[in-house]
């Protein structure tokens, strides 16, 4: 079945660091992928998405592209801040199985310091 | 404004106590759905539906059941049966647009078990 598999947190930044945060896959065909941020005590809200190979998603000065050939949705920011501190998600929306599920990786947490 | 609304935010159950979650959307969405998060495991799937009078198990439903009389009403029911109930429950819908496959969010009901 579908599955994601992303970096395992937490991470801790300083404040303009660059952040990556890598995401793998296994999934049939070409799925749609997606970051998703999870704030303190709310619920998730999407922050990118890309739907083809080769596609970048970018919002906030956030990135990540799709990569086919290493199966990949690494999520990067050139300049975090303190505001970034939350939790992130990688997911995906497989070709199989019926409505329109997304599949989620664990989660990684991210801490940015002044 | 529209948007998912799920009540209540924290709430305690004894043991062998069925408890019900409730999740509110305004946006004339067809499809919604529960989820499940626990620390270092990400979210996790209970039940979905993608229209009124219907709904599907999802990864974990032992446990859960759930109902959709009404297309703006997904509520979610913990029986005496799911053996650890203690999490984070999240309601989700989705856009009617099949090819964007984003998820809008409650802001989560959090249900400790006692």
């Amino acid at each position: 079945g579908d599955s994601v598999t992303q970096m395992e947190g937490p991470v801790t930044l300083s404040e303009e660091a660059f952040l990556t945060i890598n995401c793998t896959y296994t999934a049939t065909g070409y799925p749609s992928l997606f970051w998703y941020v999870q704030y303190p005590g709310e619920g998730l809200q999407l922050l990118l998405k890309a739907t083809k190979a080769d596609d970048k998603g970018s919002n906030k000065g956030f990135e990540a592209t799709y990569r086919k050939e290493t199966t990949s949705f690494h999520l990067e920011k050139g300049s975090v801040q303190v505001s970034d501190s939350a939790v992130y998600f990688c997911a995906l929306r497989g070709l199989t199985g019926g409505g329109n599920k997304l599949t989620f990786g664990t989660g990684t947490q991210l801490k940015v310091e002044l | 404004d529209g948007g998912i609304t799920q009540s209540p935010k924290y709430l305690f159950r004894k043991e062998g106590q069925n408890v019900t979650l409730s999740c509110e959307q305004n946006l004339n969405h067809d499809a919604m759905y529960w989820y499940r998060q626990d620390p270092g495991q990400g979210l996790r799937l209970i039940y979905y539906s993608q229209i009124v009078n219907d709904f599907q198990k999802g990864d974990i439903a032992e446990g859960y059941s759930v109902s959709r009389e009404k297309k703006e009403s997904f509520p979610l029911t913990v029986t005496s049966a799911q053996k650890n109930p203690t999490a984070f429950y999240l309601c989700a819908s989705r856009p009617p647009d099949l090819n964007t496959g984003e998820l809008f969010f409650g802001e989560g009901s959090r249900l400790t078990v006692l």
